[in-house]
Order: structure tokens, then sequence, then C-alpha cells
């Protein structure tokens, strides 16, 4: 089944604690993206890499890390995360013009 | 940074009702468009993606039209059912950054009433 995936689904850390939210697709996708949610804000684009070893910054990329090593996954790295970084996060992917398609999203709290 | 703005925030229609919303966008620096559908607690399904001036797609009771010049484009909804209840986003592309930066808007939120 072609989908995107994140794990994991649910997270409550601590100020400071590093951690990964990691991403992965199984449909060859050149573009993946990483998006937060928040009340209010809609849908805010945190960073975006058109193909292995090419990211790129979006609207509001501080405080968070990515790493595109292999095509399938993207992984979103919180160095040392803050209370501001409570937030529901989507993973997407797509094929160049065409829709995007996003996994199941993370529900991250920052104590 | 495009301003993408959508209107209205929420709307209740009865069931049986045709709806339609609306997206805005500056028409500068205009590649892309998309519409999704996002219902509570899943995560958004693409609907839509138009590119062109005058673009019209139909998804079953649902369809959308684009105006690249005025910059905006309509979501019609004909004969609404409970099950169409959602959050309706709309995103668009621009030619900054190779034209891989989408930007939502912040929602149409819909609640259909038997």
């Amino acid at each position: 089944e072609a989908q995107v995936t994140q794990n994991p689904r649910y997270l409550i850390t601590v100020t400071g604690k590093k951690l990964t939210v990691t991403c992965s697709q199984n449909m060859n996708h050149e573009y993946m993206s990483w998006y937060r949610q928040d009340p209010g804000l809609g849908l805010r684009q945190i960073y975006y890499s058109m193909n292995v070893e090419v990211t790129d910054k979006g609207d509001v990329p501080e405080g968070y890390k990515v790493s595109r090593k292999e095509k399938r996954n993207f992984p979103l790295i919180l160095e040392s995360p803050s209370p501001n970084q409570t937030s529901l996060y989507f993973c997407a992917s797509r094929l160049a013009g065409t829709e995007q398609f996003f996994g199941p999203g993370t529900r991250l709290t920052v104590l | 940074i495009l301003n993408v703005e959508q209107s209205p925030q929420s709307l209740h229609v009865q069931e049986g009702d045709s709806t339609n919303f609306t997206c805005s966008f500056p028409s500068s620096n205009f590649y892309a468009l998309h519409w999704y559908r996002w219902e509570t607690a899943k995560s958004p399904e693409a609907l839509f993606v138009m590119t062109l001036n005058g673009d019209e797609k139909k998804k079953g009771r649902i369809s959308a039209t684009l105006n690249t010049k005025e910059g905006y484009s309509y979501l019609y909804i004909k004969g609404s059912q409970p099950e169409d209840s959602a959050t309706y986003l709309c995103a668009t592309r621009g030619f900054n950054n190779a034209g891989n930066m989408l930007t939502f808007g912040g929602g149409t939120r819909l609640m259909v009433k038997p």
C-alpha cells in the first residue's frame, strides 16, 4: 500500500531532550516536506527536500534540522526541544508536479 | 511568502444544500494551487492540483475552478452530505524556491447537518 508513515504518533517529552521524528514513504517520491499545524495558524512548512542530500528551509525552520540520506526517509530532528515546539507535525511527499500525500501526523508535547 | 486567504472560516449547511468557498492568493509569482480535504483526527487528503488559468477539476460532487489572473479559486460541493464535513484547505506554490514551498490558507471548516 502506497503510504507515508511517521513515528512516533504521539510523544511527550521535556525541554532540551533531543528527539527525532521519523518519516518514510514507499512511493519513490523525490519531494518530501515537514509541516507543523497550530491552532489559528494553519499548516506551516518547516523544511523540504527535493531529493537525496538536497534540503531547504521552509517558513518556520528555527529549532529544527532534517536530513535526506536516502530517498524514502526524511527525519525531523529537534536538538533541544522547547515548549513552543508543542504542535501537530505532518510529513508529506510527492512527485514533481503532482499532489502531495500526507502522513498520519505526530502530536508532540514539550513540557 | 505568498499570503493565502480562505473564506469563510467556517460554514454550516443543511444536508442537500450546495455550497462553495473561496481561496485568494497573490496573482504574481503563481505556480500551482492545491486543494485538500482534512477530516478531524486524519491527515489532509489531496483533492485537486491546478496550474492553468481557467482550469476546472471535478471529483464526484466536488469541483474547483482557478483564476490565476485575479488570484482566486472556488471549491464547490453539490448536494452536501454529512460525510463532507471537514476542513478544506487550499495551498499555493510560487516560483520561489523552484516551486517547492507550499503556503497554506487557514482553511474553511464545513459542517453539514443531517
